[in-house]
């Protein structure tokens, strides 16, 4: 089955870091742009950031850039997003998606929350 | 870069047609062919329904269509159903420094 899902997510205070994980399956994840998208409460769709097949291009929203990195294991078809210095209206859930110029597929998400 | 401007509500009766905009500018939709459209089921995983304007996946619904003229691209469902009743968010590349730009969304009530 073609699918992609998340982890990683949970509570953290004002500042802190995580580490969230995309475990991709039944697809050659090596040849896919990978993307992390994000939804706050209540709010719409948030691109985040985007990182190549290779990992030659990576690109981040100005809002996370310098806090966030994006990195992906080809061997272990998973794709990681670094969360530092996490602020209060980041709570969101937290989705991986597939693609480059549209993301044809995407996970279910995981939830971060931050908070003290 | 600024969110593309969604209506924040359609709504329609099943069996009409919709049709949700999606604007932006010369830099992003009116720029290029890459405006797609994702329909959102809350606490679902987002679907991809049109991609390169007017391109539809393989197993989404005919009913489904894309279009655009100028800066604003279009999405239309028609012979809504209850099914068709969530969240739908149009993206384009931009040329500014972030690939993607999302739309504001727009909820699609069948009534």
């Amino acid at each position: 089955e073609v699918q992609l899902v998340e982890s990683g997510g949970g509570l953290v205070k004002p500042g802190g870091s995580l580490r969230l994980s995309c475990a991709a399956s039944g697809f050659t994840f090596s040849t896919y742009s990978m993307n992390w998208v994000r939804q706050a409460p209540g709010k719409g769709l948030e691109w985040v950031s985007s990182i190549s097949s290779s990992s030659n291009y990576i690109y981040y929203a100005d809002s996370v850039k310098g806090r966030f990195t994006i990195s992906r294991d080809n061997a272990k078809n998973s794709l990681y997003l670094q969360l530092n210095s996490l602020r209060a209206e980041e709570t969101a859930v937290y989705y991986c998606a597939r693609g480059g110029s549209n993301l044809s597929m995407w996970g279910q998400g995981t939830l971060v929350t931050v908070s003290s | 870069q600024s969110a593309l401007t969604q209506p924040a509500s359609v709504s329609g009766s099943p069996g009409q047609s919709i049709t949700i905009s999606c604007t932006g500018t010369s830099s992003d939709v009116g720029g290029y062919n890459y405006v797609s459209w994702y329909q959102h089921h809350p606490g679902k995983a987002p679907k991809l329904m049109i991609y390169e304007v007017s391109n539809r996946p393989s197993g989404v619904s005919n009913r489904f269509s894309g279009s655009k003229s100028g800066n604003t691209a279009s999405l239309t469902i028609s012979g809504l159903q209850a099914e068709d009743e969530a969240d739908y968010y149009c993206s384009s590349y931009t040329s500014s420094s972030t690939p993607y730009v999302f739309g504001t969304g727009t909820k699609v009530t069948v009534l």
